[in-house]
């Protein structure tokens, strides 16, 4: 199975800031890479797929960038409803796997 | 709209049993990719089930393969998950999604697996 490793687990962060999230695969997975948003008590929303594709609706605000092993989600100006936990998945083969998790907080 | 309503969650012993069902509208049912998510209390996510639109290949996480089985009824565009042999690890809100990178999800069900 290919892991993920989500980094790093968790940041602070002002309303404004640029926040950079990695995720690395154990293995190339081309750029099958996607990113989700979610909220506490909320399922989550995807934000991109194939590493750089915006789901419909998410503010340009949010990009992603990499290739094989590693990964990015760039927010570019925090805003106050991006604190939240994002996480990332590998779309390139079964079984499916996510990374750990970052959780965004207020700082 | 799409939309995903999961059901058939509950309380249940270890050992127990429980099919979860996914009611799916707004989308060609039998298209798409379907998968099964759940996240236990506090933690993250976890991928847990997956099948194809096209052909219905299944494809399962190493923690739940052998006692799960994904399944789906596109008469009823349903998709199903048959959990058997449930152990206190299997306690989480199950979410399905629609395809195999998630571009929809429900709501999730609450799965408890304790005496």
């Amino acid at each position: 199975d290919i892991q993920m490793t989500q980094s790093p687990s968790s940041l602070s962060a002002s309303v404004g800031d640029r926040v950079i999230i990695t995720c690395r695969a154990s293995q190339g997975i081309r750029n099958d890479l996607a990113w989700y948003q979610q909220k506490p008590g909320k399922p989550p929303k995807r934000l991109m797929y194939a590493t750089s594709r915006l789901h419909g609706g998410v503010p340009p605000r949010f990009s992603g960038s990499g290739s094989g092993t590693e990964f990015t989600l760039t927010i570019s100006s925090l805003q106050p409803e991006d604190f939240a936990t994002y996480y990332c998945l590998q779309h390139n083969s079964y079984p499916r796997t996510f990374g750990g998790g970052t959780k965004v907080e207020i700082k | 709209e799409v939309q995903l309503l999961e059901s058939g969650g509950g309380l249940v012993q270890p050992g127990g049993s429980l099919r979860l069902s996914c009611a799916a509208s707004g989308f060609s049912f039998s298209s798409y990719a379907l998968i099964w998510v759940r996240q236990a209390p506090g933690k993250g996510l976890e991928w847990v089930s997956g099948i194809t639109g096209s052909d219905g290949n299944t494809y399962y996480a190493e923690s739940v393969k052998g006692r799960f089985t994904i399944s789906r009824d596109t008469s009823k565009d349903t998709l199903y998950l048959q959990m058997n042999s449930l152990r206190a690890e299997d306690t989480a809100v199950y979410y399905c999604a629609k395809d195999s990178t998630g571009e929809y999800w429900g709501q999730g069900t609450l799965v408890t697996v304790s005496s």
